[in-house]
């Protein structure tokens, strides 16, 4: 089946620092890939979308400047947490759309642990 | 923003006995989805339902849609502990998904 790779699988860093994530489908091209964030005991909540060769598409609320995301190939997408704080521990998952796939598909990486000391 | 609310939050019950969690959604939808995330870890799909189907089934799971009520179920039968986990609800928002609150499930042995 399709997989979806991320990488580091657990961060801690300090506050003022930047941290990129990596999202990778391994054996698929993803046209889209969409960035989520969890914070303990609740639920995902989209926060872009990105599509491979053009910007991302921010949600409401999400400060474009602060969560940087790129999709630069078919199979990687990255999200930088700019000037990191506190607050912005969380846990950030991405998932993927295959290119090819129906409008409903798409696969969940394992998930990236960022905590901001 | 969250389409979904599950009910119950936190689920617990004993090996062998079933599991019932359900799902509201506010707006029309055409499709349904049910994932699995065991503590700290990335999801599982685990079933789609379309609009037009009422009912499926796969292994020990059965999901139900009623589109006139917008809500679902998720029916997990002999419940192991391995079913120890947070089962979401999720509903398309383009091509993304929005998720509900989730149902904690713990299955003690």
């Amino acid at each position: 089946g399709a997989v979806v790779s991320q990488h580091p699988s657990r961060v801690i860093c300090k506050s003022g620092t930047s941290v990129k994530i990596e999202c990778r489908s391994l054996d698929f091209q993803a046209t889209t890939m969409f960035w989520y964030r969890q914070f303990p005991k609740q639920s995902l909540m989209l926060m872009a979308t990105s599509n491979e060769g053009s910007k991302a598409t921010y949600e409401q609320g999400v400060e474009k400047d602060k969560f940087l995301i790129n999709h630069a190939s078919l199979t990687l997408s990255t999200l930088t947490v700019t000037s990191a704080h506190p607050e912005d521990s969380s846990f950030y998952i991405c998932s993927a759309r295959p290119g090819t796939s129906g409008a409903y598909e798409q696969y969940f990486g394992p998930g990236t642990r960022l905590t901001v000391t | 923003s969250q389409q979904g609310e599950e009910d119950p939050q936190a689920l617990s019950i004993q090996e062998g006995e079933n599991a019932t969690m359900n799902c509201s959604y506010k707006t029309s939808i055409n499709n349904l989805q049910w994932y699995r995330q065991n503590s700290g870890r990335g999801l599982v799909h685990l079933i789609l339902i379309r609009s037009n189907e009422r009912e499926k089934h796969s292994g020990r799971l059965r999901v139900t849609l009623d589109t006139s009520k917008k809500s679902s179920s998720l029916l997990i039968t002999a419940s192991r502990a391995a079913d120890t986990a947070s089962y979401f609800c999720a509903t398309p928002s383009g091509y993304a998904l929005n998720f509900g609150k989730g149902t904690s499930l713990l299955v003690t042995p």
